[in-house]
């Protein structure tokens, strides 16, 4: 059975910095795309970022370029999200995502982490 | 511009045909954009549906079909069940841009 899990959601002040995690298990995540898809509260989806299976190409939203670093450690079976300079607009569920199918995005989903950004 | 944007809001009745579309601010959908679809029950988390304009996963259901449909990716339900009603997501690759956009979603009712 595929399962992602993500972790480290948690409420940040304004300016603050945060570190989430994916864990994944049932699927080859050497062989996946992963990516990161948020979705603030009553809002549509996001896209957020991506990268290559072997980390050596990475893709960002304009919204948040220069703020979040998306990296990945196969051997843990791992995704990670960095976000620094936290801004209101950045609360929302954040989801991880993988896919192993060429241009299907995000076909595997974890259930979410929710950031809050609040003083 | 790369904004992506789908009705807000659409209703069709059990066993109906409905259509839902997905237009590019920056002109017509092509096969190049990849365009996928999500489904999105109320405190759930997406569920990839078509990929790549029309290609289905192995759990999508039969009723529902990807395609191109003047200049739009169009994603349509034929035989429209109770538990089709959620929200549906686009997802466009912007080659330009180097990045990947949603939909604002269409909220699907069966009335």
């Amino acid at each position: 059975e595929v399962q992602l899990v993500e972790s480290g959601g948690a409420l940040v002040q304004p300016g603050g910095s945060l570190r989430l995690s994916c864990v994944t298990s049932g699927f080859n995540i050497g062989g996946s795309w992963m990516s990161w898809v948020r979705q603030a509260p009553g809002k549509g989806l996001e896209w957020v970022a991506n990268i290559k299976e072997d980390g050596s190409v990475k893709y960002y939203a304009d919204s948040v370029k220069g703020r979040f670093t998306i990296s990945r450690d196969n051997a843990k079976n791992s995704l990670y999200m960095e976000i620094n300079s936290l801004r209101a607009e950045d609360t929302a569920v954040y989801y991880c995502a993988g896919t192993s199918i060429p241009w299907g995005e995000c076909v595997f989903w974890g259930q979410g982490t929710l950031v809050s950004v609040s003083s | 511009q790369t904004v992506v944007t789908q009705e807000p809001s659409l209703a069709v009745s059990p066993g109906g045909t409905v259509t839902l579309t997905c237009a590019s601010g920056t002109g017509a959908v092509t096969s190049d954009f990849y365009s996928n679809w999500f489904q999105q029950r109320p405190g759930q988390a997406p569920r990839a549906l078509i990929y790549s304009t029309s290609n289905k996963h192995s759990w999508t259901p039969a009723r529902f079909s990807g395609s191109l449909l003047g200049g739009k990716a169009a994603l349509t339900l034929s035989g429209v069940q109770p538990e089709d009603e959620a929200e549906y997501y686009c997802l466009l690759w912007f080659g330009g841009a180097q990045s990947w956009v949603f939909g604002g979603g269409t909220k699907l009712t069966v009335l």
